[in-house]
């Protein structure tokens, strides 16, 4: 599978846009760009996907590079709701689109 | 409301007494698949389902067996469990195996403890 790199944490303040970096160099064409994050003592949350256009949804935004080989998740205002791991994931078909291979994620605190 | 259910949350055994974690979901998904987290390793998939009657390996799948026979329930079965199985398991679902392009949808999560 191919593998994805991100900071090991990242802090914010509150109210603060978040940028959540992602590379991914040896994205496959076919290779989905998810995002999901863990929120403590929960399961993995799904944040938002992309192929290769940007992406907005109610929780976030995905910025994908035009090589698409890195990807930027965006938190446009951080909340202390959204201190979580955040799991940059890529999606490929292989034997299915079901499985998720996850990374270490990157660790968000939020500070009010 | 569209969830995954998983049962028991919390469970202590010993080793070598046979045990099962239900998972149910209830949005008609066709696939559905079991993983452990463990500190250090991340998520890893035991075994997935892309439909009734449909089972298959994930990375991880020594000493668990699964059974599906019908859509909505996925239980996972230890025959035998042992301590190194001490984990958090797992359950997702997702509309389709085959589609790209689709959330994942995870249950509460079971913590299991082997002694």
């Amino acid at each position: 599978d191919a593998k994805t790199t991100q900071p090991n944490s990242m802090e914010s303040n509150e109210e603060e846009p978040v940028h959540l970096p992602c590379n991914h160099s040896t994205i496959s064409g076919t290779d989905y760009i998810h995002w999901y994050r863990q929120l403590p003592s929960q399961g993995p949350e799904y944040v938002i996907h992309g192929l290769t256009s940007n992406v907005n949804n109610r929780m976030a935004s995905l910025a994908i590079a035009e090589d698409r080989k890195s990807s930027t998740l965006i938190l446009h205002r951080a909340t202390l709701r959204d201190a979580a791991v955040y799991y940059c994931i890529l999606n490929a078909g292989g034997t299915s689109y079901g499985k998720l291979t996850f990374g270490q994620g990157t660790i968000l605190t939020v500070h009010p | 409301e569209a969830q995954v259910t998983q049962n028991p949350r919390y469970l202590i055994t010993v080793t070598g007494k046979k045990l099962t974690v239900t998972c149910s979901q209830n949005m008609n998904h066709e696939y559905m698949s079991w993983y452990r987290q463990d500190p250090g390793l991340g998520l890893r998939q035991i075994y997935y389902s892309m439909n009734v009657e449909v089972t298959d390996k994930g990375d991880v799948p020594e000493g668990y067996k699964v059974s599906r026979k019908e859509k909505r329930n996925f239980p996972l079965i230890l025959e035998s469990p042992s301590p190194n199985q001490t984990s958090l398991y797992f359950c997702a679902s997702r509309l389709s195996g085959k589609v790209g392009g689709r959330e994942q949808f995870f249950g509460p999560g079971t913590r299991l403890t082997v002694l």
